[in-house]
């Protein structure tokens, strides 16, 4: 069974800090990683989608990396901005058998303080 | 293009009462994903639906819980007897028709909140 860990669970930066979340996943036998932006009380906003053959993808200030083998993504965030504030998923696909859904992380809390 | 459209956003219903969430997917998705996530949690998968088929039930309760995707209109997450354990956010993803499309990315609408008295 797929589990998906965030570390940290919350994080508080300065604003202009550049920063590092991170997303660990048990099974390496995944078809894509997603990172997501939740804002309180709204959807989510997808950010960086990774296929597994890939091993980062970049938009704007945001860096995703992945590490299949060792069943790893960090995100990087530069240059940190107030509006940067939200929860961070980190959300795989599974290529084995079994659910068909997006597997979550339970999030990283961001406050950027301005 | 209009994005993934949940509604209602927000839905009270006292202990016992049906619940029904409706959600539209993007426009040439035919591919639809309930989640659910309950206070201080992450989001885990329910079920997978296509047009007029569930694919994928897995993380669906084995009781009080169903859903539909019809062949016209929205799909449909139906809970019945409602329990305060059931106050959560649902969230609806829709996705395009495999292999072509999006690579599988699923988007997300903005989530119905239920709270149950």
């Amino acid at each position: 069974k797929q589990e998906v860990t965030q570390i940290p669970a919350a994080l508080s930066v300065p604003e202009g800090e550049n920063l590092v979340l991170n997303c660990s996943f048990t099974d390496s036998a995944i078809y894509n990683l997603q990172w997501f932006r939740q804002d309180p009380g709204k959807g989510l906003t997808s950010l960086l989608l990774i296929q597994s053959s890939q091993r980062e993808q970049t938009s704007g200030r945001l860096n995703a990396s992945l590490d299949k083998s060792s069943g790893r993504s960090t995100l990087y965030i530069a240059a940190s901005q107030p509006g940067d504030s939200a929860t961070y998923l980190c959300a795989v696909k599974s290529s084995g058998g079994g659910a068909d859904g997006l597997t979550f992380g339970k999030g990283t809390h961001l406050i950027i303080q301005p | 293009n209009a994005g993934v459209m949940q509604n209602p956003r927000h839905l009270v219903r006292r202990r016992g009462q049906e619940a029904r969430l409706r959600c539209s997917p993007m426009k040439g998705h035919s591919h639809v994903y309930w989640y659910r996530q309950l206070p201080e949690e992450g989001l885990k998968f329910m079920v997978y639906l296509q047009k007029e088929n569930i694919i994928d039930e897995s993380g669906m309760p084995k009781e009080r819980f169903s859903a539909e995707f019809p062949k016209e209109g929205p799909s449909i997450l139906r809970i019945q007897q409602v329990v305060r354990g059931d106050s959560a956010a649902y969230f609806c993803a829709s996705s395009p028709p495999r292999p072509i499309g999006a690579k599988n990315i699923q988007y997300f609408g903005a989530g119905t909140r239920l709270s149950v008295l």
